[in-house]
Parts: C-alpha cells; sequence; structure tokens
C-alpha cells in the first residue's frame, strides 16, 4: 500500500542547477499538490492540480514549474535552484470530498 | 489576507490534561472542509480529523475532537488525556473550491502550526 510517493528523499544542489522533484500516487485520486515546508512558515502550497490536466498557483510559485503527467504523477521542477528555495518539500494528494489527505515522506532539499 | 491563522507558536500541557490548540479561517466559499495534521519530529504528516463546513455535530476520533464554530469561523483542535506521544507540530488546514473540480477547485492551505509539549 504505497500511497504517495516521492523521490528523492534528499538532494544538495548547487546554485543555478536544475531538478525535477518526482511524486506518484497510487489512489486514484483527482487532486495533487506540492508544498515547502520551512521553520516557522508551516506549509506553504506551490502548484497544485485540481484534476488531470489542471495546474494552479498557491502562494509561493515563483521559481518553480509544475507537470501533471497523468493522474498519477505530479513532478516540481526548479530551473534554476537557489538558497532561499532550501527547504522540506512535500507532495500530497486528496479527492474533491474525501475526509483526508494523504502525504508523502518529504524531500529535503538545500541549495548551496 | 491569510487564509488559516494559528495564533500559538508553541503550548505546553501536563501529561494527562487536555489542550485546546487554536484554528480560525478565512474563506467565501460555502462548502468547505478542515483538517488537523499532526506532524511529529521524525517529519511524516499525521492526519487526525476532519470537518466539513455542512457537518452539523463537532467531529471527534479518539482523543481527538475539533470544537466548530462557524459563526465564529474557528476549528480549534481538542487533545483529551495528553500523552508524552502527543508533543509534536500540529497544522490546521483549510479546503476549499470543492463545487468543480477544475479552475482552482480543491485548493488545501496550512496555517503556520503549533508546536505543542507535553509535559510529565
Amino acid at each position: 500500500n504505497a500511497g504517495v510517493t516521492q523521490t528523492p528523499k534528499f538532494q544538495v544542489l548547487k546554485t543555478g542547477q536544475s531538478m525535477t522533484l518526482q511524486c506518484a500516487q497510487d489512489m486514484n485520486h483527482n487532486s495533487m499538490y506540492w508544498y515547502r515546508q520551512d521553520p516557522g512558515m508551516g506549509l506553504r502550497l506551490i502548484y497544485y492540480s485540481a484534476s488531470e490536466g489542471t495546474t494552479d498557483k498557491g502562494e509561493v510559485p515563483n521559481g518553480y514549474n509544475v507537470s501533471r503527467l497523468n493522474k498519477r504523477e505530479f513532478s516540481l521542477r526548479l530551473e534554476s535552484a537557489a538558497p532561499s528555495q532550501t527547504s522540506v518539500y512535500f507532495c500530497a494528494s486528496s479527492e474533491a470530498r474525501s475526509t483526508e489527505a494523504f502525504f508523502g515522506q518529504g524531500t529535503r532539499l538545500t541549495v548551496v | 489576507a491569510q487564509k488559516i491563522t494559528q495564533t500559538q507558536p508553541g503550548m505546553f500541557v501536563q501529561e494527562k490534561e487536555a489542550v485546546t490548540l487554536d484554528c480560525t479561517y478565512d474563506t467565501s466559499d460555502p462548502s468547505y472542509g478542515l483538517f488537523w495534521y499532526k506532524q511529529p519530529s521524525s517529519g511524516e504528516m499525521i492526519f487526525l480529523i476532519y470537518q466539513g463546513s455542512y457537518d452539523q455535530q463537532n467531529a471527534t476520533e479518539g482523543r481527538y475532537s475539533l470544537n466548530f464554530q462557524k459563526a465564529r469561523k474557528s476549528a480549534n483542535l481538542v487533545i483529551s488525556a495528553s500523552q508524552l506521544g502527543d508533543s509534536a507540530m500540529y497544522f490546521c488546514a483549510m479546503r476549499e473550491g470543492l463545487r468543480g473540480l477544475t479552475g482552482g477547485g480543491n485548493k488545501l492551505t496550512f496555517g503556520t502550526g503549533t508546536q505543542l509539549k507535553v509535559e510529565l
């Protein structure tokens, strides 16, 4: 019972490098989300996808792009990483009327 | 404007006592849902409880209950009989835009969290 799977779990990037964080869910959920978590800031929504084929900006979208590849997969791309993007990134999924959103284990990203 | 406000950055409670974690929210959507999550030091997000905006009764799940006051736009979490294992960060979250699954629907936003420490 995998739920939401994020890869990688840890990553160190140099300033200016690019990378893609992968997220996949096996619960047939329509909606998927990317958050970043910084100390004292809670979880801030970067982008979300209410359903396959749609994406919308959250609170902090600058510096990120997303792709909803299919119903299962929702990736987050950093085109040119900056130290300000050092954070823990969480992917989540849910159904519109479900009573729970499911989270991945998180990706700890450090940009030096 | 903040959608979800948690005004208590940190709380202390004695073991076996009850504790209330505050959460207020702001939305013009008539149909929304409210969640509470627990994040222990290990980092995973653990779902605790859910309240729908049309639910007539306050949600309860074991030692967790949600004190939902719709007119005040508050959704406080009550933990009864606190245990040492309850020490963690607690997040309140709100889902909006349930009407339709496109065009920004089903948006899920979180508060800044409350760090709870249970003491002997």
